[in-house]
């Protein structure tokens, strides 16, 4: 089954210990990307990335990063997590970047993320 | 980064017909995409103009004038399913289309 695979969906963890969630995608991607949604601000763009070893920020990159070593994973890491970055995290890909094509993004179910 | 305005909730009735706009500020001329996002779900793809004009998918049809910066979603025979949030994401200022940005969503309740 076509689909993309988010780790965990569930995470609680404390401020300053170093997270990773995982994304995974079968259907062979060159685009993927990784959003935040929170209440009143909507889905907001944290990174995204064309192909392998190609990332680039989007509109909310800070305290983030991510790494694209392989075309099928997208791991975002954060490596001293703070309070504010509580949210709702959602990992998408698509099959090209090119919107001139019908290429809509497919997500992940969402990892919800708490930082005490 | 763009500019993207929708209406923040609507409500209509079972059976009835609602439409929900976004506007836009950009100069991309490509293709336009709209998702349908239930509470506590992902976002799953809905429908995409890539030109101008109206796009029709059964109960769902939408709209697009990229020289207006305006789409709109039109929802008929609305059923009580279809109570969601529903996002636009317009054609990105730099035409390549890598910076998928969403509106801020419209939360849509259909009420008996």
């Amino acid at each position: 089954e076509a689909q993309v695979t988010q780790n965990p969906r569930y995470l609680i963890t404390v401020t300053g210990k170093k997270l990773t969630v995982t994304c995974s995608q079968n259907m062979n991607h060159e685009y993927m990307s990784w959003y935040r949604q929170d209440p009143g601000l909507g889905l907001r763009q944290i990174y995204y990335s064309m192909n392998v070893e190609v990332t680039d920020k989007g509109d909310v990159p800070e305290g983030y990063k991510v790494s694209r070593k392989e075309k099928r994973n997208f791991p975002l890491i954060l490596e001293s997590p703070s309070p504010n970055q509580t949210s709702l995290y959602f990992c998408a890909s698509s099959l090209v970047p090119d919107r001139s094509y019908n290429s809509p993004l497919h997500f992940g179910n969402g990892t919800r993320l708490t930082v005490t | 980064g763009q500019n993207i305005d929708q209406p923040t909730e609507m409500t209509a009735t079972e059976g009835a017909i609602v439409q929900i706009n976004c506007t836009y500020q950009t100069s991309g001329f490509n293709g336009l995409f709209w998702y349908q996002q239930h509470a506590g779900e992902a976002p799953t793809f809905l429908s995409y103009n890539v030109l101008d004009g109206l796009e029709e998918k059964g109960r769902f049809s939408s709209f697009l004038s990229r020289s207006k910066g305006y789409s709109y979603l039109l929802l008929k025979e609305l059923q009580m399913k279809d109570s969601a949030s529903y996002l636009c994401a317009p054609p990105p200022p730099d035409n390549y289309g890598q910076n998928f940005v969403f509106g801020p969503g419209t939360r849509l309740s259909v009420l008996p």
